[in-house]
């Protein structure tokens, strides 16, 4: 199993343009995350999804929008790219079930700049 | 709403010294508590978790924590740390009754640094 990968691993922006950072598990996992992470900020819940279909905000969701058309697949854009969204980006997945206790498993990041 | 305090921004041990790493939380109910290592340039790690029974859980590379519910603690612990034990370590806590409430909560984490 590759586990969770995330796709790409560097990215440079200019300020207003778009686009997508995938998400891929192979686990067969229901529920998926995206995170931000900041220095001195630990990691920040963007959107996460419980379902094939089914996106939900999290605790920074403006300015990210997210799809999972397919339960393999968790997909955040980014439609017009700003300064303050410079960060590293973690994906997540987990098994998940209701009032689950299982982990959660982390892709390696894409590490985003916004110039 | 739920928290994570990692009071300790970075904590330096000498090698084959104890390690604690220290982690109080806030959450309505009962917490399921984690511990997440983080490498250089690499995604999180899960190292051990607390869900419910003896509060000292064992994990990963001889790591251990201890749940303290009348403190709200889970402190991270090492007999013996190691040179590799070197990373940033974060302290996450989630309510154990869900009820919709997906969030994972983590703490701002704490840089290991073992000197040899």
């Amino acid at each position: 199993n590759a586990g969770v990968t995330q796709t790409p691993k560097f990215r440079v922006l200019k300020t207003g343009q778009s686009m997508t950072l995938l998400c891929a598990q192979d686990m067969n996992h229901e529920y998926m995350y995206w995170y931000r992470q900041d220095p001195g900020m630990g990691l920040r819940l963007i959107h996460y999804s419980v379902g094939e279909g089914t996106t939900a905000k999290g605790e920074v969701p403006d300015g990210y929008n997210v799809s999972r058309l397919k339960k393999q697949n968790f997909l955040l854009g980014l439609e017009s790219a700003a300064p303050s969204q410079t960060s590293v980006y973690f994906c997540a997945s987990r098994r998940g079930r209701e009032r689950s206790t299982d982990t959660q498993y982390f892709g390696p990041g894409t590490r985003l700049t916004v110039l | 709403a739920q928290s994570v305090a990692q009071p300790e921004d970075q904590v330096n041990v000498a090698e084959g010294n104890p390690l604690t790493v220290k982690c109080t939380y806030s959450v309505s109910g009962n917490p399921y508590l984690f511990w997440y290592v983080q490498y250089p340039n690499r995604g999180l790690q899960f190292l051990l978790k607390y869900i419910t029974g003896d509060n000292l859980v064992k994990g990963s590379y001889g790591f251990e924590a201890e749940f303290n519910k009348s403190q709200t603690s889970f402190h991270l612990k090492k007999p013996s740390a190691l040179v590799s034990d070197s990373a940033l370590y974060f302290c996450a806590v989630r309510p154990s009754l869900n009820f919709g409430n997906e969030k994972l909560t983590f703490g701002t984490g704490t840089r290991l640094t073992i000197i040899p």
